[in-house]
C-alpha cells in the first residue's frame, strides 16, 4: 500500500488560514470515510486531531476541521497560532483492511 | 486516565531479534484493538501491525510480513511485538496506538505511548 500524498510543507502567520491536502486513491481515501488527520511536536508522541473525515476528539479546538472530496482529503486550521506548528499526518483506512499514512506535512507558523 | 508504556527498544545487529512490550493501563484493555506505528529517524509514520481486542485476527504491513509478530496477553494489558530477521530500514521509534473503537479494528488512534527506539546495526 502507498503513502497518501501530503505537500512536504505548508506555512501560514498567525490568524491566518492553511489546508494541508491528502491524496489517496479509491481504494483508500476515496472509498472509506475513515481518514484521520496527527499533529505531532518534535519529540513527542502523535495527537489525533480529527477522525472520520470531519470528527473532532473533545478537546481539540474548532479552528481544526476536516473534509474530503474525491480521493483527496484536507485539514484546515484557521485562526493559526504559534503552538499549531507541527508535523500534520493523515491516515486513512484502505480495501486491504489495513491503515496507511500520509508522508506528512510540516506546518511553519510565520 | 489512558497510560500506554513501551520497552524493550535498543540496538541488535541485523539479522537479529527483539520483543517489544506495551503496558498499557487506565481502559478496559481487552475491549480494544491495538497497533504498532513505527517513525525512522527524520521520517513519516509508517503502520507496522494490528491485533484484534480478542487477538484472533492480526494484521501487518507487507514491509514486515514473516518478519513480525503482534501478540497481546489481555490478562496482563499487555501488547507485544516480536521482531525477527531485523534489517537496517527497521531502525525506527516504535509506538504503540490504542484503537478508539470498542471492539473493532478500526485504525483510528485516540491514544499514543512516548515510544521505544530500535536501532539495528553492526
Amino acid at each position: 500500500q502507498s503513502a497518501l500524498t501530503q505537500p512536504p510543507s505548508v506555512s501560514g502567520s498567525p490568524g491566518q488560514s492553511v489546508t494541508i491536502s491528502c491524496t489517496g486513491t479509491s481504494s483508500d481515501v476515496g472509498h472509506f470515510n475513515r481518514v484521520s488527520w496527527y499533529q505531532q511536536s518534535p519529540g513527542t508522541a502523535p495527537k489525533l486531531m480529527i477522525y472520520e473525515v470531519t470528527n473532532r476528539p473533545s478537546g481539540v479546538p474548532d479552528r481544526f476541521s476536516g473534509s474530503k472530496s474525491g480521493n483527496t482529503a484536507s485539514l484546515t486550521i484557521s485562526g493559526l497560532q504559534a503552538e499549531d506548528e507541527a508535523d500534520y499526518y493523515c491516515s486513512s483506512y484502505t480495501s486491504s483492511s489495513t491503515p496507511v499514512f500520509g508522508g506528512g506535512t510540516k506546518l511553519t507558523v510565520l | 486516565e489512558v497510560q500506554l508504556l513501551e520497552s524493550g527498544g535498543g540496538l541488535v545487529k541485523p539479522r537479529g531479534s527483539l520483543r517489544l512490550s506495551c503496558a498499557a493501563s487506565g481502559f478496559t484493555f481487552s475491549n480494544y484493538a491495538m497497533s504498532w506505528v513505527r517513525q525512522a529517524p527524520g521520517k513519516g509514520l509508517e503502520w507496522v501491525s494490528g491485533i484484534s481486542a480478542s487477538g484472533g485476527t492480526t494484521y501487518y504491513a507487507d514491509s514486515v510480513k514473516g518478519r513480525f509478530t503482534i501478540s497481546r496477553d489481555n490478562s496482563k494489558n499487555t501488547l507485544y511485538l516480536q521482531m525477527n530477521s531485523l534489517r537496517a530500514e527497521d531502525t525506527a521509534v516504535y509506538y504503540c496506538a490504542k484503537d478508539d473503537i470498542v471492539l473493532m479494528a478500526y485504525f483510528t488512534f485516540d491514544s499514543w505511548g512516548q515510544g521505544t527506539l530500535i536501532t539495528v546495526s553492526s
